[in-house]
């Protein structure tokens, strides 16, 4: 069993609603992470906390807006999607390993979104 | 920026013989090059990681090398079993001097089938 746990496992939303993804981990970890994984593809990366700061961006359309309440929760809000949003969304976080050195991710089992 | 090749797309063995999927990766920066497999509707999971202090990795079944020189990697997996089906990422990463939350750049995948 996965030690990072995401809620819903599956989700389907029409384009005006508002809606959240949520992940949480306690192997106290400081770096937490969202992916985005479309079928038969390799998972992109969407954004990266470290420390609860948002370190990473990588130039995701603010209808995707993340959370990091503290350290070992991590929130993906969801607004005014649009159909080609639809995807396995991933969690994953990581230990601290040190200047220049990453450490394992650790993926949850991901929220099959749907947008309709 | 990174870019990572993986091949080949689709693997089809017969129980019992070996298996390879082969990366390469294009920046010399690289250090950190983690395997994951993908079972259907679970998220990736790391199998084995290699970094470029160390040319070999054994896990069991498991053995990944890497050619810093020519800058790729590979996965070999002996006496393959039918639970081995699945998909396959390698992935490249290096720190990137400011935290320990490295980017991991992952290959397209490769679908494993190990047939009875």
């Amino acid at each position: 069993d996965t030690e990072v746990t995401q809620t819903p496992k599956h989700l389907v939303m029409g384009m005006t609603n508002k809606k959240s993804l949520k992940c949480e981990q306690h192997m106290g970890h400081r770096a937490m992470y969202w992916y985005k994984q479309k079928a038969k593809k390799p998972p992109e990366l969407m954004f990266v906390y470290s420390y609860e700061k948002l370190s990473i961006n990588e130039s995701v359309p603010s209808r995707f807006s993340p959370e990091c309440p503290n350290s070992s929760l991590l929130n993906l809000h969801l607004h005014a999607l649009q159909p080609e949003d639809s995807a396995l969304y991933l969690c994953a976080s990581s230990q601290d390993r040190g200047y220049y050195r990453v450490g394992e991710l650790f993926f949850g089992e991901g929220s099959r979104l749907t947008v309709l | 920026g990174e870019n990572v090749e993986q091949h080949p797309s689709t693997l089809s063995v017969q129980e019992g013989d070996s298996a390879v999927i082969k990366c390469t990766y294009s920046d010399s920066a690289s250090n950190y090059f983690p395997w994951y497999k993908q079972e259907l509707g679970k998220g990736p999971q790391l199998i084995i990681d290699i970094r470029s202090n160390v040319g070999e990795k054994k896990d069991q079944r498991i053995a990944v090398t890497l050619n810093k020189t020519a800058k790729h990697f590979s996965l070999h997996i002996t006496e393959t079993q039918p639970e081995d089906s699945a998909v396959y990422f390698c992935a490249a990463s290096k720190g990137d001097g400011s935290s320990n939350t490295g980017k991991l750049i992952f290959g397209q995948g490769t679908t494993l089938q190990v047939k009875p």
